[in-house]
């Protein structure tokens, strides 16, 4: 089946090492997002791809930086993870902007 | 940063009840509301796209309405079962962008 597989489902990291979560998608989904939903929080939009072209949102910490090598992958890089970046990440696929989405099943990320 | 909410936050009901929740967002530039199913360890599954003020959706028990004038939509289980527990998320997007803005979502436990 199609689909969107996020490795690995739980990473736990240390302060300060840099982490990589990894996203693949089978569906040739032009457009892949990354969200990070903290505890009780809404998922929250970090980047997304269009093609190669590269959106980040305003607020998004520098810390984060993404790549996508080509339209199957994308990874989220977080440079030197604080305990405020324990969160769920979401990857996302879209046909094209504005179309609904098809989720991986989130990694959730543990800073020790 | 649009503000979608989600009511109750959590919700428990016994098996067989019947059950609804809301999604509020802001009215202006409405161009989709989509409502996910979350279930443990697994991917934010779709349940309904709904684009239309009135548009009434169903699949099996569930079913979902949408006030784009008031900026509401309910979702409704009709009969609840235990393979119902999952959190229930909403997203909207706008005519003015790409970006889906969530809600905190409403986690549903159906006790056996």
């Amino acid at each position: 089946d199609a689909m969107v597989i996020q490795n690995p489902r739980y990473q736990v990291t240390q302060f300060g090492k840099p982490v990589t979560l990894s996203c693949s998608q089978t569906l040739n989904h032009n457009v892949m997002y990354w969200y990070q939903q903290k505890s009780s929080q809404a998922p929250k939009l970090l980047f997304h791809y269009y093609d190669k072209d590269f959106n980040n949102e305003a607020d998004t910490p520098d810390n984060f930086q993404s790549r996508r090598p080509n339209t199957s992958f994308c990874f989220l890089d977080i440079r030197s993870p604080g305990l405020g970046d324990a969160a769920m990440y979401l990857c996302a696929t879209s046909r094209s902007p504005g179309f609904g989405y098809t989720f991986g099943s989130g990694t959730r990320l543990t800073v020790v | 940063i649009l503000n979608v909410e989600q009511s109750p936050q959590s919700l428990h009901v016994q098996e067989g009840d019947s059950t609804n929740f809301t999604c509020s967002f802001p009215s202006s530039n409405f161009y989709a509301l989509h409502w996910y199913r979350w279930e443990t360890a697994k991917s934010p599954e779709a349940l309904f796209v709904m684009t239309l003020n009135g548009d009434e959706k169903k699949k099996g028990r569930i079913s979902a309405t949408l006030n784009t004038k008031e900026g509401y939509s309910y979702l409704y289980i009709k009969g609840s079962q235990p393979e119902d527990s999952a959190t229930y998320l909403c997203a909207f997007n706008q005519n003015t962008g790409n970006q889906f803005y969530f809600g905190t979502g409403t986690s549903l436990t159906v006790i056996p």
